[in-house]
């Protein structure tokens, strides 16, 4: 059981290119999210999702773009990198009974020279 | 401002001996605490929660304590072990008033434990 999928694990990008986190579950989630993890900041939500075709910012959208085309697949886009979007970022879901608790990937590192 | 608080970066406890890691939250609308471990390289994972209707939830080694008045909650674990040496989360979330409320989780700093053999 595959779980939460994120790729890649590590991108090194010059400040203003653009890439795509990927991020897939298998467990039939309807909530997916993005979070960003900082030192001494922990997990901040970036942008999150309650189903196919509905996407939502959190406290940290600036930067990054989100969509939901599928249950399964819920990629993360930087538009123009800069080095303030240096992080480890995490995707997560969760099911949709009360206190279901979010199942995280294993982090994608980015660095932004 | 940060709503959920872990003012402790870090925390080295003997084997055998009880971990006690505390967090403080602001929000009074926050109703479901939880914890989640990470270690290196991997994604954080669910250890334990507890809803605010309580003031104590026990799973093993684990159990978690909710004092509603201070806003503070806190994680024993006993008795510790090298294997659960990583950092600690905790994160709260709000009475769920929607689907996609229910999911947004306020995270700590978090608060790497370390447990000497």
């Amino acid at each position: 059981n595959a779980g939460v999928t994120q790729t890649p694990k590590f991108q090194v990008l010059k400040t203003g290119q653009s890439m795509t986190l990927q991020c897939a579950q298998d467990m039939n989630h309807e909530y997916m999210s993005w979070y960003r993890q900082d030192p001494g900041m922990g997990l901040r939500l970036i942008h999150y999702s309650v189903g196919a075709g509905i996407t939502d910012q959190g406290e940290v959208p600036n930067g990054y773009n989100v969509s939901r085309s599928t249950t399964e697949d819920f990629p993360l886009r930087l538009l123009s990198a800069a080095p303030s979007q240096t992080s480890v970022y995490f995707c997560a879901s969760s099911s949709p009974r009360v206190g279901g608790e979010l199942f995280f990937g294993e982090g994608s590192r980015l660095t932004v020279l | 401002d940060q709503q959920v608080k872990q003012n402790s970066p870090s925390l080295s406890v003997q084997e055998g001996r009880i971990s006690i890691l505390n967090c403080d939250y602001t929000n009074s609308m926050f109703d479901y605490f939880l914890w989640y471990k990470k270690y290196p390289a991997e994604g954080p994972t669910f250890l334990i929660s507890i809803s605010s209707i309580k003031d104590k939830n026990e799973d093993g080694r684990f159990t978690v304590f909710l004092n509603k008045s201070a806003k503070h909650l806190s994680l024993h674990i006993v008795p510790s072990q090298p294997g659960d040496s990583a950092v600690y989360f905790c994160a709260a979330r709000p009475f769920v008033i929607s689907s996609g409320s229910a999911r947004q989780l306020t995270f700590g700093s978090g608060t790497q434990l370390t447990v000497l053999p």
